[in-house]
C-alpha cells in the first residue's frame, strides 16, 4: 500500500524568495515519486519524476526534488520564485513500472506575492 | 507535443441520469487511467485499462461506473445513475508502455450533479 503527504495545503511566497514543498510517502515497495502541478483551470502537468537514479532530480521550470529515503521524503524546491509559478503542486507515488496507479497527497497552493 | 485530450470540459446534469464522459489518450500510449477530483480533497484514483479490459480499479468504482474503448481512440467513462456525490473533476489520463508509472493527464471535465 502507498500514501503520500503533503505538509501545507497553502504556502505564500515572496517573488524571488525560495519556494520548499514538502512531501512524504509511505510505500511497501521501491518507491516512484513524482511532483505534478496544476495551474488554474488546466491539467495536472508533469513536473519531475524520481526513478530511483539520482537522488536529486531536476525538472521543468527551475524546480528540483531531492529523495531521501532515511526520511521518507521527497521535498520540492525553486531557489526562485516567480509570479507565473503560482498553482497548485500534487506530490504522487507508484510502484512504477507502466501500468501502475498513481497515488496523490493533498496538495499545495502556492501563493506568489510581488 | 502530444495531450491527452477530454471533452466537454464541463458538464451539469440531473442526479439519476446517466453520462459518459469522452477522452482521446495519447496515440501511441497503452494504459489509460480515470481520476477524480472531488472539490477540496486528494485526486484519487478510480480505474486503469489495459489491453481493452480493466487492470485495476478502486473501491469507488462500482457498479454504477463502466469503462470503454469503442473504437480505438476514444476512452470513455460512464457513470449509469449519477448522484450528487459524484460531483467532481474528472481527469483522464494515460502513459506509454515502458515507462516508471508517470501518467499525461488531461485538463479534466468538470462532472455537476444537481
Amino acid at each position: 500500500a502507498q500514501s503520500v503527504t503533503q505538509l501545507g495545503s497553502h504556502v505564500s511566497v515572496s517573488e524571488g524568495a525560495l519556494v520548499l514543498l514538502r512531501c512524504n510517502y509511505s510505500s511497501s515497495v521501491p518507491p516512484y515519486l513524482f511532483w505534478y502541478v496544476q495551474y488554474p483551470n488546466q491539467g495536472l502537468q508533469l513536473l519531475l519524476k524520481y526513478t530511483s537514479a539520482a537522488t536529486l532530480v531536476k525538472g521543468i521550470n527551475g524546480f528540483e526534488a531531492e529523495f531521501k529515503k532515511s526520511e521518507t521524503s521527497f521535498h520540492l524546491t525553486k531557489p526562485s520564485a516567480h509570479m507565473s509559478d503560482a498553482a497548485e503542486y500534487f506530490c504522487a507515488v507508484s510502484a512504477g513500472a507502466a501500468g501502475n496507479k498513481l497515488t496523490f497527497g493533498g496538495g499545495t497552493r502556492v501563493l506568489v506575492k510581488p | 507535443e502530444p495531450e491527452v485530450t477530454q471533452t466537454p470540459s464541463h458538464q451539469v446534469t440531473q442526479m439519476g441520469q446517466e453520462v459518459i464522459l469522452r477522452c482521446v489518450p495519447i496515440s501511441n500510449h497503452l494504459y489509460f487511467y480515470w481520476y477524480r477530483q472531488i472539490l477540496g480533497q486528494k485526486v484519487e484514483f478510480l480505474v486503469s485499462f489495459y489491453n481493452n479490459e480493466i487492470s485495476e480499479k478502486s473501491e469507488i468504482f462500482d457498479d454504477q461506473f463502466s469503462v470503454e474503448r469503442p473504437d480505438g481512440s476514444n476512452f470513455t467513462l460512464k457513470i449509469r445513475s449519477t448522484k450528487l456525490e459524484d460531483s467532481a473533476m474528472y481527469f483522464c489520463a494515460s502513459s506509454p508502455t515502458l515507462g516508471w508509472g508517470e501518467a499525461f493527464f488531461g485538463q479534466g471535465t468538470r462532472l455537476t450533479v444537481v
